[in-house]
């Protein structure tokens, strides 16, 4: 099993629609989570952590189930400028791992 | 504010040559990873340091080694590079254990 599972779309939305996928996990002893994007194979930047809590920063909202080892990724009221590959990534001690990625592209 | 920078930005290697990608942070990181990207197989860890003089392995080591003899340069070595290295290369860094991490711009690395 991989340590970490991406849905890698793509998910093909129009403008003002909104989009949510997952990110499952393996280790259960992960501490901290984020969610990074990614442009047309340029470096990944961080997007927002992801806090037990669930957190939210404008128009994205993301969530983390610890019991079923997922975070999830919600986009609102979608900008073509959100078309891009959404990397989760689940931190366990000094290890970053990396999904593959979802891929959203945002129609107008 | 130059963040992480890589060089080379580019290079094309003949099978079996050697080289050096160096990854140099000015912000005073204390963790620092090489990464390598694939089509459809996503960020994949090769090895990691927690701090200077320290190296670790990753997920697909082989093939790759590290030196981490200043803090601030992370050092990805190819002894003898195959076809199968051939691949887009990104370095990170982090402050401590549980923030972010800050990518350089990526080496596109082709082995002919």
């Amino acid at each position: 099993r991989k340590e970490v599972e991406q849905d890698p779309g793509p998910f093909n939305v129009p403008e003002g629609a909104t989009v949510a996928f997952n990110c499952t996990y393996s280790n259960s002893a992960s501490q901290s989570f984020f969610w990074y994007r990614q442009d047309c194979r340029k470096e990944p930047k961080l997007l927002m952590s992801v806090y037990s809590s669930g957190n939210e920063d404008g128009r994205f909202t993301a969530q983390l189930n610890r019991a079923s080892q997922y975070i999830s990724l919600l986009i609102r009221d979608s900008k073509l400028s959100d078309s891009a590959t959404y990397l989760c990534a689940p931190r366990n001690d000094y290890k970053l791992s990396f999904g593959a990625g979802t891929t959203v592209t945002v129609r107008a | 504010n130059a963040g992480v920078t890589q060089t080379p930005k580019f290079r094309v290697l003949k099978t079996g040559q050697s080289m050096t990608l160096l990854c140099a942070q000015d912000m005073n990181h204390e963790y620092m990873y090489w990464y390598r990207q694939d089509p459809g197989m996503g960020l994949r860890l090769i090895h990691y340091s927690v701090g200077e003089g320290t190296t670790a392995k990753g997920e697909v080591p082989d093939g790759y080694n590290v030196s981490r003899l200043k803090k601030q340069n992370f050092l990805l070595g190819l002894e003898s590079a195959a076809p199968s290295q051939t691949s887009v290369y990104f370095c990170a860094s982090t402050r401590h254990q549980n923030t972010e991490a800050f990518f350089g711009q990526g080496t596109r690395l082709t082995v002919v």
